[in-house]
């Protein structure tokens, strides 16, 4: 079957400490996002890859890194210096300008 | 820049009656347009699209949307809900020329009454 997975589906981090976030698609997407999900404010982007090697911040991206060393797989790294990183992460992956379809989800907790 | 407004933060619905969640939109070209639900702890689902064509989409679980140029407007609708349809709803914008990327509005929450 062919989709995107998210994996952990929980996440705990200690203060300091950094966290990777895997996403990978097997539709043969070109383009890849990540979102933060916060109750009552929606979706806000992170990072996105429109191609391999290649990806520009969103509107939140501070605190984050990405990668986009092949085309299936776009892990996100959750650094230290982002201050509030309890949230609920989503990847999603597209054909350019074309819909775009969502992974199940990651919800990071900071202890 | 583009945003995405949905006035309603919860509504609540009997089972078996109409529904209808609001989104207003801000864009300066032609807008391409989205409805997703979302089940508690889980990704979003695409519910319909409008990207040019008949103003009146069709999607999934019975869901239908007018995109409306003149109010700026993509409202949903369904004719008689469904205790399933219990979730929360987003509406977004994609801005093609901007990288694809999508600007969701805060969501609607649906409860339904038995």
């Amino acid at each position: 079957d062919g989709g995107i997975t998210q994996s952990p589906k929980y996440l705990f981090r200690k203060e300091g400490q950094n966290v990777t976030l895997s996403c990978e698609q097997n539709l043969n997407h070109d383009a890849m996002y990540w979102y933060r999900q916060d109750p009552g404010q929606g979706l806000r982007l992170i990072y996105y890859s429109q191609i391999v090697n290649d990806f520009q911040k969103g509107d939140i991206a501070e605190g984050y890194s990405v990668s986009r060393e092949k085309k299936e797989s776009f892990p996100l790294t959750v650094t230290s210096a982002q201050k509030n990183p309890t949230a609920f992460y989503l990847c999603a992956s597209s054909i350019n300008r074309d819909t775009q379809y969502f992974g199940p989800g990651t919800r990071l907790t900071v202890l | 820049a583009q945003s995405v407004t949905q006035p309603d933060i919860h509504i609540t619905v009997s089972e078996g009656a109409s529904l209808e969640l609001r989104c207003n939109y801000s864009y300066g070209a032609t807008p391409y347009l989205f409805w997703y639900v979302q089940s508690p702890g889980q990704g979003l689902q695409l519910l319909l699209k409008y990207f040019s064509g008949d103003t009146l989409v069709q999607g999934i679980k019975g869901f239908e949307a007018e995109f409306k140029r003149s109010q700026s407007s993509f409202n949903l609708r369904k004719p008689s809900v469904h205790w399933s349809d219990a979730a929360e709803y987003f509406c977004a914008v994609g801005a093609w020329a901007a990288g694809n990327k999508l600007t969701f509005g805060g969501g609607t929450r649906v409860l339904v009454k038995p």
